[in-house]
């Protein structure tokens, strides 16, 4: 049982460059969640999806693009990358929770991208 | 809006010591409260949780009970030990499921280093 897989660990990107952060999870979640954590600062929520089709922004989502085509993948996307994204990025997912004691949350290992 | 407020960190304890993280939250509805550990190089994981007022959450040494009184949720260990070394994460959740709702809301993180 794998649970939330993220790739790639680490990357380097040059200013201007794009790339896809790949989140996936095997525990027939509904709900899946992009953070990022910046030392000093916690977790901010990029986007989060409750569903296959379902997605809507967090409370950072400026720079970013996800989608939700299966209930088992959210990939993020960054295009144009700058300095600012410099950070690591957590998925995470969880069952619909039916209350908010219900809400679980199943992270990732974390991808730590720099921008030069 | 909702928040959460942890103490700065780092805190550095000697193996054995009585550990405190303070956490408080400010919160329009009726939030569950949870701790989050995260060990070096890994994701975060669910330490403990607490769903209504004077619940305790329990797991593996760690303690915090839910002061609605203090709208309080402090973590606490009677002996700490070095593999307890990581960083803590308080988080609220507050329920407004059945629509969009779901991600949790996080404290900025303290780290814990526990010396031999």
């Amino acid at each position: 049982n794998a649970g939330v897989t993220q790739t790639p660990k680490f990357r380097i990107l040059k200013i201007g460059q794009s790339m896809t952060l790949q989140c996936a999870q095997d525990m027939n979640h509904n709900y899946m969640y992009w953070y990022r954590q910046d030392p000093g600062m916690g977790l901010k929520l990029i986007y989060y999806s409750v569903g296959a089709g379902i997605t809507d922004k967090g409370e950072v989502p400026n720079g970013y693009n996800v989608s939700r085509s299966t209930t088992e993948d959210f990939p993020l996307r960054l295009e144009l990358a700058a300095p600012s994204q410099t950070s690591v990025y957590f998925c995470a997912s969880s069952a619909q929770p039916k209350y908010s004691g219900a809400n679980v949350l199943t992270f990732g290992a974390g991808s730590r991208l720099t921008v030069l | 809006g909702d928040s959460v407020t942890q103490m700065e960190g780092p805190v550095t304890l000697s193996e054995e010591a009585f550990l405190t993280i303070n956490c408080t939250y400010t919160a329009t509805g009726y939030p569950s409260l949870f701790w989050y550990v995260q060990y070096p190089g890994e994701g975060l994981q669910l330490l403990l949780k607490a769903t209504k007022a004077d619940d305790k959450g329990s797991n593996k040494g760690f303690e915090a009970t839910y002061r609605k009184e203090t709208t309080s949720f402090h973590l606490e260990k009677g002996s700490v030990q070095v593999s307890d070394s990581a960083v803590y994460f308080c988080a609220l959740s507050v329920g407004n499921y059945g629509g969009s709702q779901g991600n949790l809301i996080f404290g900025k993180g303290t780290k814990l280093s526990v010396k031999p």
